[in-house]
């Protein structure tokens, strides 16, 4: 079973609204991490927002916030006020388990586009 | 400026031949990861490490070997290149602590002719 699911191939966006991209995970380990990275034209990774399974409130970093529904094992990322330059693909990656390992499980990615 | 630094950027290879993926972190971090991004499928880890001198398989590892003899580089050797190892390679670097998340180099894209 895939451990991370990204239904949206593609979005797209007008500027200056919101979007949101969804994100869905299994795991049965009670401890774990939910990741967004960005991946522009150019191919770089680029680390968006962090949740913790433990904590209360959802993460927010400046224009990103992660709706996370635990009940439902969602982490949707939510982007306000677009700008052009959030055209890219995004990826939801989970980290399992407290243990040595640490490596993340990426989904298949959404590609938005914003238009202008 | 402090990162993942990978070497090279881009490399054609022809079928059966070797070559060696470098990854140079400066963070001191205990833990790195190679993964190779396929169109359509994400990244695939194909092996990890937990510390100088340890390795370990992930995902996707046939084809592939890795060694660790110090902390700040983490190298991904193909001894054989076949067409189908023809990707995007990402090493990756992580402490401890999620909240600073993983950082990644900036990709090899390797082709096998």
């Amino acid at each position: 079973a895939q451990k991370i699911t990204q239904t949206q191939p593609g979005m797209f966006v007008q500027e200056k609204e919101a979007v949101t991209l969804d994100c869905t995970y299994d795991t049965s380990d009670p401890s774990y991490g939910l990741f967004w990275y960005k991946q522009p034209s150019s191919g770089e990774m680029i680390f968006l927002i962090y949740q913790g399974s433990y904590d209360q409130q959802n993460a927010t970093e400046g224009r990103y916030s992660l709706n996370f529904q635990k009940a439902r094992k969602s982490a949707n990322l939510v982007i306000s006020a677009s700008q052009l330059g959030d055209s890219a693909m995004y990826f939801c990656a989970m980290r399992e388990g407290p243990g040595s390992a640490r490596q993340l499980t990426f989904g298949s990615g959404t590609q938005l586009t914003v238009l202008p | 400026n402090a990162g993942v630094t990978q070497t090279p950027k881009f490399r054609v290879l022809k079928t059966g031949q070797s070559m060696t993926l470098l990854c140079a972190q400066d963070m001191n971090h205990e833990y790195m990861y190679w993964y190779r991004q396929d169109p359509g499928m994400g990244l695939r880890l194909i092996h990890y490490s937990v510390g100088e001198g340890t390795t370990a398989k992930g995902e996707v590892p046939d084809g592939y070997n890795v060694s660790r003899l110090k902390k700040q580089n983490f190298l991904l050797g193909l001894e054989s290149a076949a067409p189908s190892q023809t990707s995007v390679y990402f090493c990756a670097s992580s402490s401890h602590r999620d909240r600073d998340g993983y950082t990644f180099g900036s990709g090899t894209r390797l082709t096998v002719v």
